[in-house]
């Protein structure tokens, strides 16, 4: 079971506007280290989507963003397009652990 | 742009011990700024993360892991390895080596990921 709860999957029309949740706890989210969130396409190795809550790497379009509140982030997913069907993961660093952690993934469809 | 690359068996036996190796190239291991990972991913199932190393040697490994996993650096040939010893079905999984950019950072690069099977 995942420290980052997240829900197995989402699913949106194309041209439509998604979020996906990503519930953590004191020890991590709330605590104020930061979410990074990962797209993985089948059969491929994640790629950096969002670091540190907000920020986009150099590549990644305006249409993904994420923001944080709490102990959950988000990551919202704007104008969808059938190349953003994939399984999205978060992932924080948490003190109790003393290291990292990686929610358990949702599935996007896109209908 | 960094790339990082794994190498190692595709199929091991249970009760033995795993060793995978990932080699670096476009950047360097002993860069101060970032730590060297490694994530499995069991067929079907999500990321699990199962520790990682600075370039000083110091590693930090998840709890659940921590009994059986070793990460280690060599500078010298600008790689680091894994090795988990006891297998069983259950570490069956694509193996990713991966960089941190800190402790708590994100991973900006990761490795196209090795298959490992456990069985006999």
């Amino acid at each position: 079971q995942s420290v980052l709860t997240q829900p197995p999957s989402v699913s949106g029309a194309p041209g439509q506007r998604v979020t996906i949740s990503c519930t953590g706890s004191s020890s991590n989210i709330k605590a104020g280290y930061h979410v990074h969130w990962y797209q993985q396409l089948p059969g491929r190795a994640p790629k950096l989507l969002i670091f540190d809550n907000d920020n986009r790497p150099s590549g990644v379009p305006d249409r993904f963003s994420g923001s944080t509140s709490g102990s959950s982030a988000s990551l919202a997913i704007t104008g969808l397009r059938a190349e953003d069907e994939a399984d999205y993961y978060c992932h924080s660093y948490d003190s109790h652990l003393g290291g990292s952690i990686f929610g358990g993934g949702t599935k996007l469809t896109v209908l | 742009q960094v790339q990082l690359q794994e190498s190692g068996p595709g199929l091991v036996k249970p009760s033995e011990t795993l060793s995978l190796t990932c080699s670096v190239s476009g950047g360097s291991v002993s860069s101060g700024t970032y730590y060297w990972s490694w994530i499995r991913q069991p067929p079907g199932k999500g990321l699990e993360w199962i520790g990682y190393i600075y370039y000083t040697g110091s590693a930090t490994y998840n709890p659940s892991l921590k009994s059986r996993v070793t990460i280690s650096v060599d500078t010298s040939k600008n790689q680091f390895s894994l090795n988990v010893t006891s297998l069983t079905a259950a570490d069956t999984a694509v193996y990713y080596c991966a960089r941190f950019r800190g402790k708590t950072g994100g991973v900006g690069s990761w490795g196209q990921g090795s298959l490992v099977t456990v069985s006999s």
